[in-house]
């Protein structure tokens, strides 16, 4: 089974509408993170927000906010009031416990979020 | 600081080739991580180190070796290079501890081998 899944390949969005990207994640390791990641057509990876498996509150990040409903293991990322520069491959990923002790990641598929004017 | 710093940017292989990619981090990471990235995918862990002498295999470590003699500097080596190997890797680092989980990547290298 994946251990995240993104399930849209690609998305679109006005400038200036919100968009929510999805992303669900599968672990039994009771400490886990999560993250995302923007890849622009430049190729760099830029980190965007974190949250820990244990905070009571959803993570935000100036225009990013992550939707956290671990009950539905899932960590949607929300960008409010989208510009043409979030164009961009995005990476949902996870941190956790492996079977050698060591915290290790692991990334989704991304999804493609185009901005149109 | 520099980050993360990666060499070569790119690089052409022959099948059978061998050659180091260079990732040197000056932020005082603990943790580093080698990925790689096949078009239209995400990253996939080929090895990680959690220190100085210590590394570990990921998800794709089959024909990659590594080595971790210092804190800062953590290269990748491919032995007989592969079509398969066609890809861009990119190195990462992070301190992991409850002040910063967050990765700092480096600019990554794109890698051809025909």
């Amino acid at each position: 089974a994946q251990k995240i899944t993104q399930t849209q390949p690609g998305m679109f969005v006005q400038e200036k509408e919100a968009v929510t990207l999805d992303c669900t994640y599968d672990t039994s390791d009771p400490s886990y993170g999560l993250f995302w990641y923007k890849q622009p057509s430049s190729g760099e990876m830029i980190f965007l927000i974190y949250q820990g498996s244990y905070d009571q509150q959803n993570a935000t990040e100036g225009r990013y906010s992550l939707n956290f409903q671990k009950a539905r293991k899932s960590a949607n990322l929300v960008i409010s009031a989208s510009q043409l520069g979030d164009s961009a491959m995005y990476f949902c990923a996870m941190r956790e416990l492996s079977s050698g002790g060591s915290y290790i990641p692991t990334f989704g598929r991304g999804t493609s979020l185009i901005v149109h004017p | 600081n520099a980050g993360v710093t990666q060499t070569p940017k790119f690089r052409i292989l022959k099948i059978g080739q061998s050659m180091t990619l260079q990732c040197t981090q000056d932020m005082n990471h603990n943790y580093m991580y080698w990925y790689r990235q096949d078009p239209g995918m995400g990253l996939k862990l080929i090895y990680y180190s959690v220190g100085a002498g210590i590394t570990d295999k990921g998800e794709v470590p089959n024909g990659y070796n590594v080595s971790r003699s210092t804190t800062e500097d953590f290269p990748l080596r491919l032995e007989l290079a592969a079509p398969s190997q066609t890809s861009v890797y990119f190195c990462a680092s992070t301190k992991d501890s409850t002040l910063s989980y967050e990765q700092y990547f480096g600019p990554g290298t794109r890698l051809t081998v025909t």
